[in-house]
């Protein structure tokens, strides 16, 4: 298995550009879930999903959209990238359908909006 | 808002010391969990203890939990180099939300 996968690795953008930040897993989990973090700051959870067509928000959900209609894709859209959003993100999915089973985190996705 | 909250923030030991990371948290939890990052890598679990669990070992890690003190502590013995990592918390506040503390950085010298 090649467990949770994130591209790209770095992405640099620009003011006002919109990017997919792509997430799959090949575990058949059903949760998943986006942090992003910030140094000192610890990871913040962005949006999650329970399953196929199911999505919801997490702690800091605004500027960001999210879909999930496979079991092993949860990509992560921004609709128009800010310098707030410059950070590294992590995706994440788990055996369970809750939050308290144990998490499989991707490599992370290293973001710069200049 | 950060349920958990580790400390100390940084720590730094020689090898083969003990390394003690505390953890303290708002709400009632499900469970809680340990993870470790090393530097520029994604979150790798350590161990998860139940809310009626006081103590669980893994090898060299030994984690305790109080639940009416809303703490844990994770004790890392004989510490080797490659344990130089920041190490986090998770706590389960909501059945769908994990919230992770700003972690505990360990730095041990060979």
């Amino acid at each position: 298995n090649a467990g949770v996968t994130q591209t790209p690795k770095f992405q640099v953008l620009k003011t006002g550009q919109s990017m997919t930040l792509q997430c799959a897993q090949d575990m058949n989990h059903e949760y998943m879930s986006w942090y992003r973090q910030d140094p000192g700051m610890g990871l913040r959870l962005i949006h999650y999903s329970v399953g196929a067509g199911i999505t919801d928000q997490g702690e800091v959900p605004n500027g960001y959209n999210v879909s999930r209609s496979t079991t092993e894709d949860f990509p992560l859209r921004l609709l128009s990238a800010a310098p707030s959003q410059t950070s590294v993100y992590f995706c994440a999915s788990n055996t369970g359908g809750l939050a308290s089973d144990t998490q499989y985190f991707g490599p992370g996705t290293r973001l710069t909006v200049l | 808002s950060q349920q958990g909250e580790e400390d100390p923030q940084a720590l730094s030991i020689q090898e083969g010391e003990n390394a003690t990371m505390n953890c303290s948290y708002k709400t009632s939890i499900n469970n809680l969990q340990w993870y470790r990052q090393n530097s520029g890598r994604g979150l790798v679990h350590l161990i998860l203890i139940r809310s009626n669990e006081r103590e669980k070992h893994s090898g060299r890690l030994r984690v305790t939990l109080d639940t009416s003190k809303k703490s844990s502590s994770l004790l890392i013995t004989a510490s080797r180099a490659a344990d130089t990592a920041s190490y986090f918390c998770a706590t389960d506040g909501s059945n769908y939300k994990l919230t992770f503390g700003k972690g505990t950085l360990l730095t041990v010298n060979p």
